[in-house]
Order: structure tokens, then C-alpha cells, then sequence
């Protein structure tokens, strides 16, 4: 069964950092893109940021770019979005997802954890 | 950007009832489209991708259509376990787009 677990939500102040983390299981992590996709409260769906399985290509949404930045670690199936300089419009609940297509991209999302909340106030 | 415009924002329908919701891109993205289901509280489910290809597994009462820069989502009879926000999202061009949501309620 394919799986995705966030952590490392939580409140930070504006101008701080902080790292989440998306751990997987189920499937050959180390063969599929992912993704990261945030939703604000009460709000609609925004992507952040790609990154295929070997690393080898990364995007951002502009939003984020030059303060956030997608990692992931093969050998320990985790996925990770390092968040600097977080401003009070980075507040919400932030999915990792999977692109279904190995070793390529289809820029699908068929399987999504179930999100962390990042909450950025003073 | 690719600008996805869908309507209506919110909708409510019958037990039984045919559902449609449409989503307008703002250039051309061919047929680079998906649609997804989101129950209050969840995480997104992917119910179709490329415009029209069902996502195994997903009710076929859940249907799509459409290219270009037009879009429909179908639901042939509605259910009540459907009530959830639909969204579409095009992968035409990065940055990848979603619409801003349909939320479907029961009458």
C-alpha cells in the first residue's frame, strides 16, 4: 500500500525556517517524482515545487523561489521541502504527492499524504 | 502562468442528479488536463487525467471532457459521498495550475 506521511509542521514566526519531511513507503520511492502542493485555509490548491526521482530536475513556484528548497534522500524514502525566510502568506497545509509515472513525469498526482499545517505569526 | 478558471464555485444538487462543472484555461493545453476530488479534511484524490482517462479505481459516474482551452467534469448521478471541492489542474506549462474549486453540496 503506497503511503506518505508528513511531519515538521507546525508555528513559526515570520522570517523563521522550518524543514518538512514526507516519508514513504509502499512503492519504489527512488523511481518517481514528487511533489509538494500547499493549500491556505479555507483556501484552493497552490503547487510549490517538483523534483524528479534522481534529483536531476527541480522546479519551484515562483511564490517560493530562492526561499524554499525540495531535497529527497533515496536510501531513507523521504522527501523533504526546506522553508526560509516563511512569511504570514506561507500559512497552510502542506501535501507531498507522488507523480505515478516512473522515471519520468506526467505531472499527475495520484497519491498525496495527508498534510502538514505550517502556520507562520508573530 | 496558465490561468484555470472553473465554474461554478459552488453548486448544489439532488440525490440522482447530473453534475457539471467546467474549467477554462487561459492559452491552449491541448488535452493536459486532470481533475481532483477533495473531501473536507482530506487530501486531494486524482479522479481523472488527461482530460478524459478515468483513474483506476474511481466510480464511472465520474467522467471528463474537452480540449483546447474548455472543460467539463461530469458526474452522471450524484451520490451522496460525493460531496467534496473538485479541482482541475493543467500541466501544459510550469508552473503546474489549479482551478479554484467547485464545492458540491447536497440539496
Amino acid at each position: 500500500e503506497v503511503k506518505l506521511v508528513e511531519s515538521g509542521g507546525g508555528l513559526v514566526k515570520p522570517g523563521g525556517s522550518l524543514r518538512l519531511s514526507c516519508a514513504a513507503s509502499g512503492f519504489t520511492f527512488s523511481s518517481y517524482s514528487m511533489n509538494w502542493v500547499r493549500q491556505a485555509p479555507g483556501k484552493g490548491l497552490e503547487w510549490v515545487s517538483s523534483i524528479s526521482a534522481s534529483s536531476s530536475y527541480i522546479y519551484y513556484a515562483d511564490s517560493v523561489k530562492g526561499r524554499f528548497t525540495i531535497s529527497r534522500d533515496n536510501a531513507k524514502n523521504s522527501l523533504y521541502l526546506r522553508m526560509n525566510s516563511l512569511r504570514a502568506e506561507d500559512t497552510a497545509v502542506y501535501y507531498c504527492a507522488r507523480d505515478p509515472e516512473p522515471n519520468s513525469s506526467s505531472w499527475r498526482l495520484d497519491y498525496w499524504g495527508q498534510g502538514s499545517l505550517v502556520t507562520v505569526s508573530s | 502562468d496558465i490561468q484555470m478558471t472553473q465554474s461554478p464555485s459552488s453548486l448544489s444538487a439532488s440525490v440522482g442528479d447530473r453534475v457539471t462543472i467546467t474549467c477554462q484555461a487561459s492559452q491552449d493545453i491541448s488535452n493536459n488536463l486532470n481533475w481532483y476530488q477533495q473531501k473536507p479534511g482530506k487530501a486531494p484524490k486524482l479522479l481523472i487525467y488527461d482530460a478524459s482517462n478515468l483513474e483506476t479505481g474511481v466510480p464511472s459516474r465520474f467522467s471528463g471532457s474537452g480540449s483546447g482551452t474548455d472543460f467539463t467534469f461530469t458526474i452522471s448521478s450524484l451520490q451522496p459521498e460525493d460531496i467534496a471541492a473538485y479541482y482541475c489542474q493543467q500541466y501544459d506549462y510550469l508552473p503546474l495550475t489549479f482551478g479554484g474549486g467547485t464545492k458540491v453540496e447536497i440539496k
